[in-house]
């Protein structure tokens, strides 16, 4: 079965540049969650997407943004990174019709910023 | 605002030793889904289990069970019999479903090392 796709895997950028990351959901799920999780730490929620708008807001900087496309992929931006921006992203992805449906995991992207 | 609490920082245990894993937990919705996943060292979170708020049934999988007592606020985890493959970061979570669906909000994770 597909599963939630994330592009890259491994990342390595230097302080003050900019990462892209991408997330390619389940075929037919039109929801997007991304996690943070800062090194021995728990995945803190980022932001989410339902049908291309942004339908809730954790704790992600404004250095950072994020949308959905009309594919229902997703793409968080991050700018200006600091070394503390070091971490592992997660992206989920659900079918929210009913809203009572499990969100699936990606396998992380791993941001190293040096 | 909901909390997870893991007051189980690491633990370890020789294997075929069974294992308990504490997750209390705090919110002010009647509708609610707690999770478990387990993160080994590679990273990836894998899915373990979904209960519902109104499901108080526990229930087991192989090695694995789950106590779910909504008194006490506790979702907690037994491994049977453990196993080396066992070793990881086991994460307790809680999705409320009036915050935005799915969002979920994890516990500070539990590592556990089983050892031979």
């Amino acid at each position: 079965a597909a599963g939630v796709i994330q592009s890259p895997r491994h990342l390595i950028k230097e302080k003050r540049e900019t990462a892209t990351l991408k997330c390619y959901p389940i075929p037919r799920h039109d929801t997007v969650y991304w996690y943070q999780q800062g090194p021995g730490q728990d995945p803190q929620f980022l932001i989410s997407f339902y049908e291309k708008m942004q339908s809730d807001k954790g704790s992600i900087p404004d250095r950072f943004s994020a949308q959905q496309f009309s594919d229902y992929h997703s793409e968080l931006n991050m700018s200006s990174l600091e070394l503390g921006d070091s971490a592992l992203y997660f992206c989920a992805s659900s079918l929210e019709q009913g809203r009572n449906t499990e969100a699936f995991f990606g396998q992380g992207t791993r941001l190293t910023v040096v | 605002a909901q909390k997870v609490t893991q007051a189980q920082t690491e633990i370890s245990v020789v294997e075929k030793e069974d294992v308990t894993l504490d997750c209390v937990y705090e919110t002010r919705d009647t509708t609610y889904y707690l999770f478990w996943y387990k993160q080994p060292p590679s990273g990836e979170l894998v899915f373990l289990i979904r209960r519902n708020s109104f499901d108080e049934q526990n229930e087991i999988s192989g090695r694995y069970s789950w106590n779910f007592q909504k008194s006490t606020s506790s979702f907690n985890f037994t491994i049977t019999a453990s196993q080396v493959v066992d070793s990881a970061v086991y994460f307790c979570a809680l999705s409320e479903l009036t915050g935005g669906g799915n969002k979920l909000t994890f516990g500070t994770g539990t590592q556990l090392k089983v050892e031979l």
